[in-house]
């Protein structure tokens, strides 16, 4: 079975600094799609960024990147020039089209606070 | 694009009794999903459907839950004599028809049983 751990539960940035989010996982499949959510308090979750793993590139948006390492099955979140907005619960996901399963299967997230 | 709209926002029930979420997806997603999330947790996937059609079920979905979408739209869970450990945040989602596609999360039920 597919699994990820996110082994940080907690992390804290400053404003305007960068923080780097860890996320491993493990499959046995070669097709697969990786993501990055972000759960606000009180809020719905929402999409940060996604990585197909077929594609060698590290997927950016904006001020969010990844450092996806297929090999080592292992894809970390780097949020550059934090702010306050950016604090939220953050979890890492992983879906698979082999198999034929829908399930996007999540880690057990990370808090990240900004401090001002 | 409204978003996920998912009713009521709270429920507290007394153990036992049964209770009914309903989610409206986005309108031109034919995808649609039920995750359950307890504190500390990520969320766990429940169930899915390909407009209304029952696709998938977790093996969390005990006999006592039960998923409809009737026409394709709108999708109701339905717990029957609930327990204690139902206690969670119920969350719907819905997206468009790939892989890579992203779900759209709604606010989400949180149920309380007592």
């Amino acid at each position: 079975a597919q699994t990820v751990t996110q082994s940080q539960p907690e992390m804290s940035v400053q404003e305007a600094e960068t923080v780097t989010l860890s996320c491993t996982y493990d499959t046995s499949e070669s097709d697969y799609y990786l993501f990055w959510y972000k759960q606000p308090p009180s809020r719905q979750m929402i999409l940060v960024i996604r990585q197909e793993a077929y594609k060698q590139q590290n997927a950016t948006e904006n001020r969010f990147s990844v450092n996806f390492q297929k090999a080592a099955k292992s894809f970390s979140l780097k949020i550059s020039d934090s702010q306050l907005g950016d604090a939220a619960m953050y979890f890492c996901a992983y879906r698979s089209p082999q198999g034929g399963s829908e399930k996007l299967v999540f880690g057990k997230g990370m808090k990240l606070t900004v401090n001002p | 694009d409204t978003g996920v709209s998912q009713n009521p926002r709270h429920k507290i029930t007394k153990r036992g009794q049964n209770v009914t979420f309903r989610c409206d997806p986005i309108s031109e997603h034919n995808r649609l999903y039920w995750y359950r999330q307890t504190l500390g947790q990520g969320p766990e996937f429940l169930t899915y459907f390909q407009n209304e059609a029952q696709l998938e079920k977790s093996r969390l979905l005990s006999d006592r839950f039960s998923a409809e979408r009737p026409k394709g739209s709108f999708s109701t869970l339905e717990i029957q004599r609930t327990e204690q450990g139902d206690s969670a945040m119920y969350l719907c989602a819905s997206s468009r028809g790939s892989y890579n596609s992203p779900l759209h999360f709604g606010n989400g039920t949180r149920l309380t049983v007592t």
